[in-house]
């Protein structure tokens, strides 16, 4: 079993949707949680950073991590055509300087 | 602005010749990070640094080699050893190695083989 699983899409909505993106995981040690989003040929750039299990919204922005079902989300509330790209999970554990894992990734696509 | 510069964007390799990726970050960052991005493979750890003058291995480190002779400056090298290094390579940047800042990431360089 792989220890980050994320469902690469694509995924195709239309302006205004409501986006849900999912990760699962293995290592219960995970406690540091990470959205990011990649445009084609550029880098990853941080969206959400939560600690542990909650919610935390910024914006249009909604984190959300379900540490006993070892499941984190991203919901995108009135998604834009300027959503359209990669989004990324990433973990890592609770002592200091471990690795990053991440996910493989989710294609979006907002269509106007 | 701070941030993460690499160069160059696009970088053609023939066989046997070896190309040098660089990374420069004026972030003031002590840990930096090398990924290779596939097409449907996430992101796999080439090599980490966490202080001037010192490297680890990541995952994939076989044929590629790394320095850290500056604060901000981390450059890849990829060797002839390296049987297939077409990818996408992205530099990262971490405020401290032991912290739980998230890293942050360059624009990458695309590598193709000529």
């Amino acid at each position: 079993q792989k220890e980050v699983e994320q469902d690469p899409g694509p995924l195709s909505v239309p302006e205004g949707a409501i986006v849900s993106l999912n990760c699962t995981y293995s290592n219960s040690a995970f406690q540091y949680f990470m959205w990011y989003r990649q445009y084609s040929r550029k880098g990853p750039e941080l969206l959400m950073y939560t600690y542990s299990s909650g919610n935390k919204e910024d914006g249009r922005f909604t984190a959300q991590v379900d540490k006993s079902s070892k499941y984190i989300s991203l919901f995108i509330r009135d998604s834009q055509p300027s959503d359209s790209a990669t989004y990324l999970c990433a973990m890592r554990g609770n002592q200091a300087g471990t690795a990053l894992i991440f996910g493989k990734g989710t294609t979006l696509s907002v269509s106007s | 602005d701070g941030g993460i510069t690499q160069s160059p964007k696009y970088l053609f390799r023939k066989e046997g010749q070896n190309v040098t990726l660089s990374c420069e970050q004026n972030l003031n960052h002590d840990a930096m990070y090398w990924y290779r991005q596939d097409p449907g493979q996430g992101l796999r750890l080439i090599y980490y640094s966490q202080i001037v003058n010192d490297f680890q291995k990541g995952d994939i480190a076989e044929g590629y080699s790394v320095s850290r002779e500056k604060k901000e400056s981390f450059p890849l090298t990829v060797t002839s050893a390296q049987k297939n290094p077409t990818a996408f390579y992205l530099c990262a940047s971490k405020a401290s190695p032991t912290g739980y800042q998230p890293q942050h990431f360059g624009d990458g360089t695309r590598l193709s083989i000529l």
